[in-house]
């Protein structure tokens, strides 16, 4: 009966450098989701993904942004060639069907990225 | 534009009295509104959702009420404890777009002894 899970809690990097954040969504969800929330904005859609069809990223601020979703479950969001606004906390939710306007998404605790 | 706005966006108050947030968007087509509250240094957790359809839902001392009229959503905690203290945020989502959801910036409230 785990929650949605996300490594690391947190993650400081210098500008330039790559990281992955993990998320390990809730068992027997198809549906997974990235958000990013900066500081006293609100959250911020990044990509989608919804069992074996393609993923909606249409979010994604940049192509330095990418994410995949190995056998249907645990993610991995890559930033490539980190900027400092890129500084964020990145949360990832878990739904089980994938009907993102009418189910409710559960949120992980996020990962809080700094970019120095 | 799709839009949420909520109001405060800040907010203390004593343990024990009542408060309330409102959320104002211009969705349109409109198919649900949630309101989610966030701990801080957790993942948003869903409290309520409404469709157009209806106008209150409860969960316990969270009371959230609708107008789809006037597009204006409120949530009314009741004689607020300690844990209260977190942010709320209001969510909308458009019906038909591929369920897109638009997230509003929030209310902290902070619950002081």
């Amino acid at each position: 009966g785990a929650g949605v899970s996300q490594s690391p809690s947190n993650k400081v990097t210098e500008k330039g450098k790559d990281v992955e954040l993990r998320c390990d969504p809730i068992s027997g969800h198809t549906a997974l989701y990235w958000y990013r929330q900066s500081l006293g904005q609100g959250l911020e859609f990044l990509i989608y993904f919804q069992g074996n069809s393609a993923p909606d990223k249409s979010g994604l601020p940049s192509d330095r942004f990418s994410a995949e979703r190995t056998g249907g479950s645990v993610s991995t969001l890559t930033i490539q060639r980190t900027q400092q606004e890129d500084s964020a906390v990145y949360l990832c939710a878990s739904s089980l069907r994938g009907n993102r306007g009418q189910e409710t998404q559960y949120f992980g605790p996020g990962t809080r990225l700094l970019v120095l | 534009k799709n839009q949420v706005e909520q109001s405060p966006q800040s907010l203390i108050i004593l343990e024990g009295k009542n408060c309330t947030l409102q959320c104002n968007y211009t969705v349109s087509p409109f198919s649900n509104l949630r309101w989610y509250k966030q701990d801080t240094g957790r993942g948003p957790v869903s409290l309520t959702i409404m469709t157009f359809s209806e106008n209150t839902k409860s969960n316990g001392r969270y009371t959230a009420t609708l107008d789809a009229d006037t597009k204006q959503s409120s949530l009314h905690i009741t004689a607020s404890q300690l844990s209260d203290s977190a942010s709320y945020i209001c969510v909308v989502s458009v019906l038909y777009n591929t369920d897109k959801l638009i997230f509003g910036t929030g209310t902290r409230l902070q619950v002081f002894p």
